[in-house]
């Protein structure tokens, strides 16, 4: 079955040190591949994306993403946290078959210690 | 431009009565979505337009929920009747052309509270 897995419910690291958020996906094509962050009480707001080319994106607020097709994965790194990144990050995939279903993962929640 | 725009912020309403939900996706996008964010459900997809057609209403948990899109800056989910097990916040999204290829951009929700 089609699925985006997000292993890590929470996960809380120290200021100052670097993050790494796991996404796993199961699709029979590689799907478009995205990273959202949801503040408490806020929307969703887009980190970055991948669609094809470089396995490397970059996104806003310092945050990047490495597609590793090997794995099906797509996981997302900082390499300096800061206290302001405590939100909740969800990982979201659309497949490429056809139509236009954004199907999110469970979420990991980071908390950052000071 | 001012982003999705999901109204009322926050609704709170008693079992039994009918809610509408709202939203003005960015103009001139294509496909509007309408999501739930529950605890226990994380987010799910209840129904997405494309040009103001119904594409996919497969996630509509139930007859009771409804949802419109009657032209391209407005589209409204109702519930009716509602019931506690509805409270939630609903999100609204619109995105351009297939495939995203211009991103997915969130309202800041509806969080509704059936009593």
């Amino acid at each position: 079955a089609q699925s985006v897995t997000q292993p890590d419910i929470h996960i809380t690291v120290s200021e100052g040190a670097s993050l790494e958020l796991r996404c796993n996906y199961s699709y029979g094509a590689t799907p478009y591949l995205f990273w959202y962050v949801q503040s408490p009480g806020q929307g969703l707001q887009l980190l970055l994306k991948y669609f094809s080319g470089d396995t490397l994106v970059q996104g806003i607020k310092g945050f990047e993403a490495e597609f590793k097709r090997s794995q099906s994965s797509f996981n997302l790194r900082k390499p300096s946290v800061h206290w302001s990144d405590a939100a909740e990050y969800f990982c979201a995939v659309v497949p490429t078959g056809g139509g236009n279903k954004l199907t999110f993962g469970t979420g990991t929640q980071l908390k950052v210690e000071l | 431009d001012a982003g999705v725009i999901q109204s009322p912020r926050h609704e709170v309403t008693e079992m039994g009565q009918e809610v509408t939900l709202r939203c003005k996706p960015i103009s001139g996008h294509d496909y509007l979505f309408w999501y739930r964010q529950t605890m226990m459900r994380g987010l799910e997809l209840l129904i997405y337009f494309n040009n103001n057609v119904p594409i996919d209403d497969s996630g509509m948990p139930e007859d009771r929920f409804s949802a419109k899109m009657p032209n391209a800056s407005f589209s409204t989910l109702k519930i009716q009747p509602s019931e506690p097990r509805d409270s939630a916040v609903y999100f609204c999204a619109s995105s351009l052309g297939q495939g995203a290829g211009g991103g997915y951009t969130f309202g800041s929700g509806t969080r509704l509270t059936v009593v």
